[in-house]
């Protein structure tokens, strides 16, 4: 079965510099999550989108930005990188009215 | 803010055992919750849901249990495998469909 894409999987950037992350969902989701995990941490939930609408805002930091588009697919954009941003950035999507969420495998962000 | 955590850090079990993996949660009006499994490098794996409407749910191999009066939960592996190794996290649904992650628990399995 098709899962949740996340491209790139891997991701090398300067402090300072921006990133643009991509998911695409699961065939027929319409709903997208955005997750961040720490080194040896839980993931921690940023943002969510419906229809292309933001849904629920998490621990998102402010030079952080995200969008859905018609298509489904989400992007977030991360600018002004600092180290601490040096995380797995984890996607999942889910079909509106159903709670379970697929996560896809994630992008290794390094901020040097 | 309210959170999910867990008991234990690390469990060892021995290939063929049974493993039970617990999790507290806080938040009382959480109504659903779930399992996940992550491997190293890998996006957290869909194990196995409860709603708060039951006690209990059974699945291959799997087999989580809810407490509601303690707010506990419980992942129960029959006949633990090599291949169970891995990261266990539980997660409760907020309203908004927010996951909110409990401290993961590393299930090594000995052969």
């Amino acid at each position: 079965a098709a899962g949740v894409i996340q491209s790139p999987r891997h991701l090398i950037k300067e402090k300072r510099e921006t990133a643009t992350l991509k998911c695409y969902p699961i065939p027929r989701h319409d709903t997208v999550y955005w997750y961040q995990q720490g080194p040896g941490q839980d993931p921690q939930f940023l943002i969510s989108f419906y229809e292309k609408m933001q849904s629920d805002k998490g621990s998102i930091p402010d030079r952080f930005s995200a969008q859905q588009f018609s298509d489904y697919h989400s992007e977030l954009n991360m600018s002004s990188l600092e180290l601490g941003d040096s995380a797995l950035y984890f996607c999942a999507s889910s079909l509106r009215g159903e709670d379970t969420q697929y996560f896809g495998p994630g992008t290794r962000l390094t901020v040097l | 803010g309210e959170s999910v955590g867990l008991h234990l850090p690390t469990l060892s079990v021995q290939e063929g055992d049974n493993s039970i993996i617990n999790c507290a949660y806080s938040n009382s009006a959480s109504d659903y919750f779930i399992w996940y499994k992550q491997e190293s490098g890998k996006g957290p794996q869909f194990i196995i849901d409860i709603r708060s409407n039951m006690d209990k749910r059974q699945g291959q191999r799997v087999t989580v249990l809810l407490n509601k009066t303690v707010k506990h939960l419980s992942l129960q592996i029959a006949a633990t495998q090599p291949g169970d190794s891995a990261v266990y996290f539980c997660a409760e649904n907020n309203a908004g469909n927010m996951l909110t992650f409990g401290g993961g628990t590393r299930l090594m399995v000995k052969p």
